[in-house]
């Protein structure tokens, strides 16, 4: 059993749907990071968590610590969301190992 | 602006080829990662520097090595490459100590035939 765990594995949307990706994981954390990958390989951090919510345009992050298991939702989904979203958790704040669920791809259709 | 460059985009190389990547990132970051990521499998961490000269190995050490000789170059070497290396590289840097934002590179797609 992987160690971190995302679902849905595959998502497809229609255009202005809410969209939801969770992420479970089974070892203790510092920060969990979600991350987005956009074809071509390029990723960027969307966020950084260690606690309660963040919130950055159409999209909010959630994490509840007893629980382990994080939530990225996307408001008024557009076909520029399309991506792969990926949950990292952070392990050891020294020295930044993060451990990675597999992603999730994400096709929002006009 | 932050930027985290791979020297190369694409790579294609012969089986037994001893191949060169190289990561450099202008942020005076104190980490540097080299991930592969394969379909189904996600990233996984290759080898990990925490400070110039300093290395860690990650997940799936095998058949990789690294160098870091300086601050902002973090180079991943494959000895001999072989087909199941077959992957595309990510490298990444981070501020050292807790757990701060990594930048990630765009990535090296390399191909071993």
């Amino acid at each position: 059993k992987n160690e971190v765990e995302q679902s849905p594995q595959n998502l497809t949307a229609q255009e202005g749907e809410f969209i939801t990706i969770n992420c479970s994981y089974s070892v203790g954390i510092s920060a969990l990071h979600w991350l987005q990958q956009h074809p071509g390989g390029g990723i960027v951090s969307l966020f950084m968590l260690s606690s309660g919510k963040k919130k950055h345009g159409r999209l909010i992050a959630t994490i509840n610590i007893q629980e382990k298991h994080s939530s990225l939702h996307i408001t008024a989904s557009h076909p520029r969301d399309s991506a792969v979203y990926i949950c990292a958790v952070l392990i050891s704040s020294n020295t930044g190992k993060l451990i990675f669920g597999q992603g999730t791809t994400l096709q929002v259709k006009p | 602006d932050v930027k985290v460059t791979q020297s190369s985009r694409y790579l294609v190389k012969r089986t037994g080829e001893k191949v060169f990547l190289e990561c450099v990132q202008d942020m005076d970051h104190e980490n540097m990662f080299w991930y592969r990521q394969d379909p189904g499998l996600g990233l996984r961490l290759i080898y990990f520097s925490y400070d110039v000269k300093m290395k860690e190995k990650g997940d799936i050490p095998e058949g990789y090595s690294v160098s870091r000789e300086k601050k902002e170059r973090f180079s991943l070497i494959l000895e001999s490459a072989s087909t199941n290396q077959t992957s595309m590289y990510l490298c990444a840097s981070s501020l050292a100590g807790r757990g701060e934002t990594q930048y990630f590179g765009p990535g090296t797609r390399l191909l071993v035939l």
